[in-house]
């Protein structure tokens, strides 16, 4: 089946620093890729929606110069925290769909950013 | 104003029995709805889709209902096992007006299945 690799699992970084967090997909393309954020016990937060070769489209209230998103290739897209503050700490989350795959959304792990 | 709520935040089960878990949303007008299962730190698994023009649909344990009138699924896992302890999640989709094919999520209910 479909396969979402992201990486990295776990970051700590420092306060005013930045963050890159790949997602990829394995064995299909993805010329749409979503990135969501989870906080303990809440729901997935879409944030933005990745399309290759053009702009991200972020949802409402969220900055798109904090999270900068770039989806250079059919089975890459990735999501940069800039200048990470604490309360950006949250766990992240990447999807994408393969087409004719009966519209599941394949998930990949998560990255639980840490800000500290 | 638009939400998706699952019935409760937690939910104890005894092993072997049914699971029934309830997801209801109002002022969305989804074309289907998908349930996924989330462990803890990870991403979630998808499980189950159905379409509006759909009453039920089963895979192996599981069973989803969809009632567009009353707007609410219902997710049975029956002969519940210690193994289907997890959060699980609902999923509207197909919404009119959404880009993208983006969907959206239930908080989730946790499903503790007792031994």
């Amino acid at each position: 089946g479909a396969v979402v690799s992201q990486h990295p699992s776990w970051v700590i970084c420092k306060s005013g620093t930045s963050v890159k967090i790949e997602c990829r997909s394995l064995d299909f393309q993805a010329t749409t890729m979503f990135w969501y954020r989870q906080f303990p016990k809440q729901s997935l937060m879409l944030m933005a929606t990745s399309n290759e070769g053009s702009k991200a489209t972020y949802e409402q209230g969220v900055e798109k110069d904090k999270f900068l998103i770039n989806h250079a290739s059919l089975t890459l897209s990735t999501l940069t925290v800039t200048s990470a503050h604490p309360e950006d700490s949250s766990f992240y989350i990447c999807s994408a769909r393969e087409r004719g795959a009966g519209y599941g959304y394949t998930f990949g792990s998560g990255t639980r950013l840490t800000v500290v | 104003s638009q939400k998706i709520e699952q019935n409760s935040e937690a939910l104890n089960i005894q092993e072997g029995k049914t699971a029934t878990l309830t997801c209801n949303y109002t002022n969305y007008s989804p074309a289907y709805l998908q349930w996924y299962r989330q462990d803890p730190g990870r991403g979630p698994v998808f499980l189950l889709l159905i379409r509006e023009n759909e009453k039920e649909k089963r895979k192996e344990r599981l069973k989803v209902t969809f009632d567009t009138t009353l707007k609410q699924s219902l997710f049975h896992i029956t002969a519940s096992q210690p193994a289907d302890s997890a959060t699980y999640l609902c999923a509207l989709g197909g919404l009119p007006a959404a880009r993208d094919d983006k969907i959206i999520f239930g908080k989730g209910t946790r499903l503790h299945i007792l031994p």
